[in-house]
């Protein structure tokens, strides 16, 4: 069975340039989430969405950051602009539902210089 | 806020030792809980689920949760250098997110 898979593994961009990130879940699971993992710390869930729709996002920084998840497949992570302080990892996970066993996908590591 | 606690360690124990790992939360409707690995610079593995209360095994591996006390635990038996990682605790409500605590750094010493 196929891992969810996320591109790119790794983005160098400058402070008020925008990034998208992309993420493709498991087959058949439902739940798509995103965390940003700053070193050192546990991830910290920015949106998920059941299916297409979105069940939370609110510690989504909305002013720069923006989600979507269309036909309820793959997803993108867009951040516009980038401040330093989004230098982290960016973690997509998937479930089959939203209570069960999360995967993760291998992350983006993103620098903002 | 849901939250998710652990000690953030490190927790080290010599080889071949038993190495005890704790989270408590603090949402009383969760109704999932996991245990996930993190090496450096990896992504996190799933390593445990646990949605009963009670004892599950799995290997070396025991999670025990005890929804009363908020309370999940995570016994590793036989610790090996290569159990040496970051262990996440996460909790899970339907219809609801699902929460990481901050991981333990766990270090088993050869």
């Amino acid at each position: 069975e196929a891992g969810v898979a996320q591109s790119p593994r790794y983005k160098i961009i400058e402070k008020r340039q925008s990034v998208a990130f992309w993420c493709n879940p498991i087959s058949g699971h439902a739940t798509l989430y995103w965390y940003q993992q700053i070193l050192g710390q546990g991830p910290k869930l920015l949106i998920q969405f059941q299916n297409n729709g979105v069940v939370d996002d609110s510690q989504l920084p909305k002013d720069r950051f923006s989600a979507e998840r269309l036909k309820g497949v793959d997803s993108t992570l867009k951040i516009q602009p980038a401040k330093l302080e989004d230098s982290a990892v960016y973690l997509c996970a998937s479930s089959f539902t939203d209570y069960t066993e999360a995967f993760f996908g291998q992350g983006t590591r993103l620098t903002v210089v | 806020q849901k939250e998710v606690e652990q000690n953030s360690g490190p927790l080290s124990v010599p080889e071949g030792a038993i190495a005890s790992l704790n989270c408590t939360y603090s949402d009383r409707g969760s109704q999932s809980f996991f245990w996930y690995r993190q090496y450096s610079g990896k992504s996190p593995e799933l390593i445990m689920s646990i949605y009963s209360n009670g004892d599950k095994e799995d290997g070396r591996f025991t999670a025990q949760l005890n929804k009363a006390s908020q309370y999940v635990s995570l016994l590793i038996r036989d610790s090996q250098p290569s159990d040496s990682a970051t262990y996440l605790c996460a909790g899970g409500v339907r219809g609801q997110n699902f929460v990481f605590g901050p991981g333990t750094r766990l270090s088993v010493l050869p």
